[in-house]
């Protein structure tokens, strides 16, 4: 069936260094691609977004690259701070037999930074 | 920065009984969706709404659950008679356009306990 999955489900940096957080997706139709942070107790928030006709996008501190050929996604987050400790969920945007488009989820990755 | 506000913030119910989850989202959002969190577990999606009907629902949306938009704010679900597996984190969510026009905006959720 069509999935969206994370490869490493923690992952631990150290205070200043840069994280890469990574994604893969089984529906080569997506063509809408979000990354969310989810801390402790809160829902998801939005950090960024990208299309099916782009390869990278940045934003603060943060970029998105995506690899349609091997239908990968990551998120990569520079200089990263004590408050980046979360779980972030990729999400794809994805048209199941019979249905409308809907946001499908990734499972997470528990990133937490070290000081 | 506008917000969707979710209410109440957790609610324990007898197993059998109706809960009604309560939701404003952003107020010049168009599409509204309700979502699932199993504590530890990923986003689950149950159903959008969008021009006074549902557009999508998910298997797990099945006739115990219901959503209404009474009045020009306000966006609920309704579980009928609750079972203790509807013990979850429910998520509210509003959009300015559907799931592959832009971000989805999230509540911090209710959580919910059947007993």
């Amino acid at each position: 069936g069509e999935s969206v999955g994370l490869h490493l489900p923690t992952l631990s940096v150290q205070e200043g260094d840069n994280s890469i957080i990574n994604c893969a997706y089984s529906n080569s139709a997506s063509d809408y691609f979000i990354w969310y942070k989810q801390e402790s107790g809160k829902g998801p928030q939005f950090i960024i977004d990208i299309r099916s006709n782009m390869d990278k996008r940045q934003g603060q501190r943060v970029t998105v690259l995506l690899n349609k050929t091997v239908k990968h996604l990551s998120l990569q987050i520079a200089a990263t701070q004590p408050g980046d400790s979360a779980v972030y969920f990729c999400a794809e945007s994805t048209h199941l037999m019979d249905s409308n488009y809907q946001l499908i989820w990734g499972a997470g990755t528990k990133l937490i930074i070290k000081p | 920065e506008p917000e969707v506000t979710q209410t109440p913030s957790h609610q324990v119910t007898q197993m059998g009984q109706e809960v009604i989850l309560r939701c404003v989202p952003i107020s010049n959002h168009l599409y509204f969706y309700w979502y699932r969190q199993i504590l530890g577990q990923k986003v689950e999606f149950l159903v959008s709404f969008y021009n006074n009907e549902i557009s999508e629902k998910s298997e797990i949306f099945d006739d115990q659950f219901s959503v209404e938009r009474p009045d020009g704010s306000n966006f609920t679900l309704k579980i009928r008679s609750t079972k203790l597996e509807d013990s979850a984190m429910y998520f509210c969510a509003s959009s300015e356009a559907g799931s592959r026009g832009g971000p989805q905006h999230f509540g911090d959720g209710t959580r919910l306990s059947i007993l």
